[in-house]
C-alpha cells in the first residue's frame, strides 16, 4: 500500500533553517508529483509546493519563493522540504502528499516549532 | 492566485442533512475536492472530480458542482462525521485550499 513516511519533530530557532524528509513506498517513486502542505495550529492547510521526482523540478507557492526549496533523492524514493529563515509563524505541522486521479495520500506530519 | 471561500462553522443535529459550500472562480474550469480532517488525524479524501467517492467512503457523503461553487452534502449526518471539511482545487498543478469548515453534529 502507499505509504508517505515523514522525519520526526524538529524545534528551530528564529533565523535557522529545517529540512523535513518524506520516504514514499507502496508505488513508482517517479510516477507522481510530491506536494508539500503545511497547517499552523487551530489554522487551515497551506500549500507550500511541489517537486516532480523525475525531473528535480519544483514549483513554490509564491509566498514562499525565496525560502523554500524542495530536493528529492530517486534511489532511496526520498522528498525533502527545506524551509529556511524561519519565524515564530512557520510553526506548524508540515505534511507531504500525493495525489492520484481518483484518491489522496499524505505523510503523517512533522511538526515544526520555532522558539528562541 | 486563487481562493476558495468556506463557511466557517455549520452545524446540525444527528441524521440531518448537512450543506458545506466552497465558492471560487477556478472551480469553473476545475474540479474540487473535500477533504475531512479529524484531530491530530492527516486529511481524508472524502469527494473528487465535484462528486465522485473513494472507495470506502460512506454513500451519505456526495458532492455536486455549479458555477464557480461546489457543495459537500452528509445525508444523515452521524456523530462521528464531526470534523474540520476543506475544500480543494488545483490550477496548473498549484493547489488551494478553502479556509476550512468546522462541521459539528449533536
Amino acid at each position: 500500500q502507499v505509504q508517505l513516511v515523514q522525519s520526526g519533530a524538529e524545534v528551530k530557532k528564529p533565523g535557522a533553517s529545517v529540512k523535513v524528509s518524506c520516504k514514499a513506498s507502496g508505488y513508482t517513486f517517479t510516477d507522481y508529483y510530491l506536494h508539500w502542505v503545511r497547517q499552523a495550529p487551530g489554522q487551515a492547510l497551506e500549500w507550500l509546493g511541489w517537486i516532480n521526482p523525475t525531473s528535480g523540478g519544483t514549483n513554490y507557492a509564491q509566498k514562499f519563493q525565496g525560502r523554500v526549496a524542495m530536493t528529492r533523492d530517486t534511489s532511496i524514493s526520498t522528498a525533502y522540504m527545506e524551509l529556511s529563515g524561519l519565524r515564530s509563524d512557520d510553526t506548524a505541522l508540515y505534511y507531504c502528499a500525493k495525489n492520484t486521479a481518483t484518491n489522496n495520500y499524505w505523510g503523517q506530519g512533522t511538526l515544526v516549532t520555532v522558539s528562541s | 492566485s486563487y481562493e476558495l471561500t468556506q463557511p466557517s462553522s455549520v452545524s446540525v443535529s444527528p441524521g440531518q442533512t448537512a450543506r458545506i459550500t466552497c465558492s471560487g472562480d477556478v472551480l469553473a474550469k476545475r474540479y474540487g475536492r473535500w477533504f475531512q480532517q479529524k484531530p491530530g488525524q492527516a486529511p481524508v479524501l472524502v469527494i473528487y472530480k465535484d462528486n465522485e467517492r473513494p472507495s470506502g467512503i460512506p454513500e451519505r457523503f456526495s458532492g455536486s458542482s455549479s458555477g464557480t461553487t461546489v457543495t459537500l452534502t452528509i445525508s444523515g449526518a452521524q456523530v462521528e462525521d464531526e470534523a474540520d471539511y476543506y475544500c480543494y482545487s488545483a490550477a496548473d498543478n498549484n493547489w488551494v485550499f478553502g479556509g476550512g469548515t468546522k462541521l459539528t453534529v449533536l
